[in-house]
């Protein structure tokens, strides 16, 4: 079964400049998740969705960041513009709820940015 | 107070020690928890889940006191393969969102 699936892997910009990522969740997980994982840190949830509803993004800067996941299955998540600080890495993750009720999430590879 | 705590290591240990990571939790409320393993430049990728009586997965055992919201990995027997980051994961319930320790750095010598 194929893993999450993130492009680009790696990206550099200039600062003020746009950015997006882009996540393919696994195949029937219906909750999609963006992270952001600074060096030294764990990952931190910037946006969860449920099928095509944004169900949590209290964490996502609404002024610059944005997200869409369209038809419930691939994602994007832009910034514009990108600032210095932005540099991290950017991780989607998916899960399917068990039947537990146990959330266990499938990470993709991650886009490592980095802002000039 | 951070909702999760970790160990802030990083642990050295020679090949065949037992190594224990400690976590602490702020949310009463918490319902599941997890320990993920994160190499190098790498994803985080699912160690194993941990249960209120405790479970063990070969040389890996976790336990859970949610009296003290404390959550512990043993690790017997290290390996090379071992060195990683270990991220202690918290889940709150409902809102179905994970909460992330820092993590700790375990790296097993020869």
């Amino acid at each position: 079964e194929a893993g999450v699936v993130q492009s680009p892997r790696y990206k550099i910009i200039e600062k003020k400049q746009p950015v997006a990522f882009w996540c393919n969740p696994i195949s029937g997980h219906n909750t999609l998740y963006w992270y952001r994982q600074n060096l030294g840190q764990g990952p931190e949830l910037l946006i969860r969705y449920e099928n095509e509803e944004a169900v949590d993004d209290s964490q996502l800067p609404k002024d610059r960041f944005s997200a869409e996941r369209l038809k419930g299955v691939d994602s994007t998540l832009k910034i514009q513009p990108a600032e210095l600080g932005d540099s991290a890495v950017y991780l989607c993750a998916s899960s399917s709820k068990s039947g537990t009720g146990i959330y266990e999430q499938y990470f993709g590879p991650g886009t490592r940015l980095t802002v000039t | 107070r951070k909702e999760v705590e970790q160990d802030p290591g990083p642990f050295n240990v020679p090949e065949g020690a037992t190594v224990a990571f400690n976590c602490t939790y702020s949310n009463s409320a918490s319902q599941s928890f997890f320990w993920y393993r994160q190499d190098c430049r790498k994803e985080p990728k699912l160690l194993m889940s941990v249960y209120s009586s405790g479970n063990e997965d070969g040389r890996f055992t976790a336990q859970l006191n949610r009296a003290s919201q404390y959550i512990s990995l043993l690790i017997r027997d290290s390996k090379l393969s071992d060195s990683a980051t270990y991220l202690c994961v918290v889940w709150g319930g409902s809102q179905g969102n994970l909460i992330f320790g820092k993590g700790t750095k375990l790296s097993v010598k020869p």
